[in-house]
């Protein structure tokens, strides 16, 4: 089973910051990882799909990267804003597998 | 607007009750996914649809069951066998099986006392 685990648990930055977001998952036979926000009390919101023949995305101020021999995802975000506070989740799947397994996600603050 | 609706957004029920949760998408996609979150917890797969008619258990599947009688409706019943049923619950879906980008619902938070 894909195992996901993502660090910090929490983080807050001033605004303006550049900032990273890490999560590692345990099976390198990854079919695909998507980052989600998730604001207090609401459903996910879709940010980035890496699929697993993609070393990276990018959306605006987002960037992601996969590595999948580490087996290593990162979320950059440039230029943070206060309206970027929110949970952020990394979920991979396998490719023996159909659904996600998430992570616990990153709570991030970002002050004014 | 396309989307996935999901009702009602806040649910209170009895212990012992029976509860169906809906889950409604436009997308025009294959695949359903119920998910349950709990403080502290990531995400944990209950039941997924591939297609119309066809389900499997996920990961957390006891005291819940599902039906797929329709392309676009996914309903979640959390029976009183479900021995810790409090939780926020989240239905996504993807253009096909698992291996696409999941587009999730605005969840339903139950509360079971």
């Amino acid at each position: 089973k894909q195992e996901v685990t993502q660090i910090p648990a929490a983080l807050s930055v001033p605004e303006g910051e550049n900032l990273v977001l890490n999560c590692s998952f345990t099976d390198s036979a990854i079919y695909n990882l998507q980052w989600f926000r998730q604001d207090p009390g609401k459903g996910l919101t879709s940010l980035l799909l890496i699929q697993s023949s993609q070393r990276e995305q990018t959306s605006g101020r987002l960037n992601a990267s996969l590595d999948k021999s580490s087996g290593r995802s990162t979320l950059y975000i440039a230029a943070s804003q206060p309206g970027d506070s929110a949970t952020y989740l990394c979920a991979a799947n396998s490719n023996s597998g159909y659904a996600l397994n998430f992570g616990k996600g990153t709570s991030l603050l970002v002050t004014p | 607007d396309g989307g996935i609706t999901q009702s009602p957004k806040y649910l209170f029920r009895k212990e012992g009750q029976n509860v169906t949760l809906s889950c409604e998408q436009n997308l025009n996609h294959d695949a359903m996914y119920w998910y349950r979150q709990d403080p502290g917890q990531g995400l944990r797969l209950i039941y997924y649809s591939q297609i119309v008619n066809d389900f499997q258990k996920g990961d957390i599947a006891e005291g819940y069951s599902v039906s797929r009688e329709k392309k676009e409706s996914f309903p979640l019943t959390v029976t009183s066998a479900q021995k810790n049923p409090t939780a926020f619950y989240l239905c996504a879906s993807s253009s096909h099986g698992g291996l696409y980008e999941q587009y999730f619902g605005p969840g339903t938070r139950l509360t079971v006392t």
